[in-house]
């Protein structure tokens, strides 16, 4: 079965602070798609990143980054400089290619960026 | 392009009434699927479809039924509202295998059992 665990409940930091949220996956297949989704105060679920399991490169986008690393199966975010606008609930999730690709779903990083 | 609609957005019932919500997707998707959200949790799946005609459970399925008549709907049916079932909501859709679009989600329909 396939699982998403993301440890951290909850993280508080000061504005312009860097923080990175935590994301460890299992799965028995071989090839996977791991996403990250934004859940701002208004309750919408924002896509952020998808990344298939066979390209291990990592990515920036602005002050977003993402670390994929398939012998730790872990994918972890970055968050740098980080502004108020940031805080939101922050979900990781995995599902496979090949199927229906139903997502499973951590249980969410609750960030709070103080000003 | 609307993408993924829900209706309502919010709704109160009454334990052991019964109500439909709607999902509705102009992107002519093949899949589709219902998750819902407790407070403080992540999403879990309640039913799938890959196509017109065929549904499957997913993870927490008991309570609900859905139908797919068309590509285009997906609704889900609460027969007798219980306590437990007050979650919010979420419709998705997919374009089908291998696409590089990621999953469209709905707003979301806040609903609570009282």
């Amino acid at each position: 079965a396939q699982k998403v665990t993301q440890a951290q409940t909850e993280i508080s930091v000061v504005e312009k602070e860097d923080v990175t949220l935590d994301c460890v996956y299992e799965t028995r297949d071989t090839t996977y798609y791991l996403f990250w989704y934004k859940q701002p105060p208004s309750g919408e679920l924002v896509f952020l990143i998808r990344r298939n399991s066979f390209d291990e490169q990592n990515e920036i986008s602005g002050r977003y980054s993402w670390n994929f690393q398939k012998s730790t199966s872990s994918f972890n975010f970055t968050i740098t400089a980080s502004q108020v606008v940031d805080s939101a609930v922050y979900f990781c999730a995995l599902s496979d290619i090949q199927g229906a690709q139903k997502l499973v779903f951590g249980q969410g990083t609750r960030l709070t960026i103080n000003p | 392009n609307a993408g993924v609609t829900q209706t309502p957005k919010f709704r109160i019932l009454k334990i052991g009434q019964s109500m439909t919500l709607q999902c509705t997707q102009d992107m002519n998707h093949n899949y589709m699927y219902w998750y819902r959200q407790d407070p403080g949790m992540g999403l879990k799946l309640i039913y799938y479809s890959v196509g017109a005609g065929i549904t499957d459970k997913g993870e927490v399925p008991n309570g609900y039924n859905v139908s797919r008549s068309t590509t285009e709907d997906f609704p889900l049916r609460l027969e007798l509202a219980a306590p437990s079932q007050t979650s919010v909501y979420f419709c998705a859709s997919n374009p089908k295998t291998g696409s590089r679009q990621p999953q469209h989600f709905g707003d979301g329909t806040r609903l609570s059992i009282l």
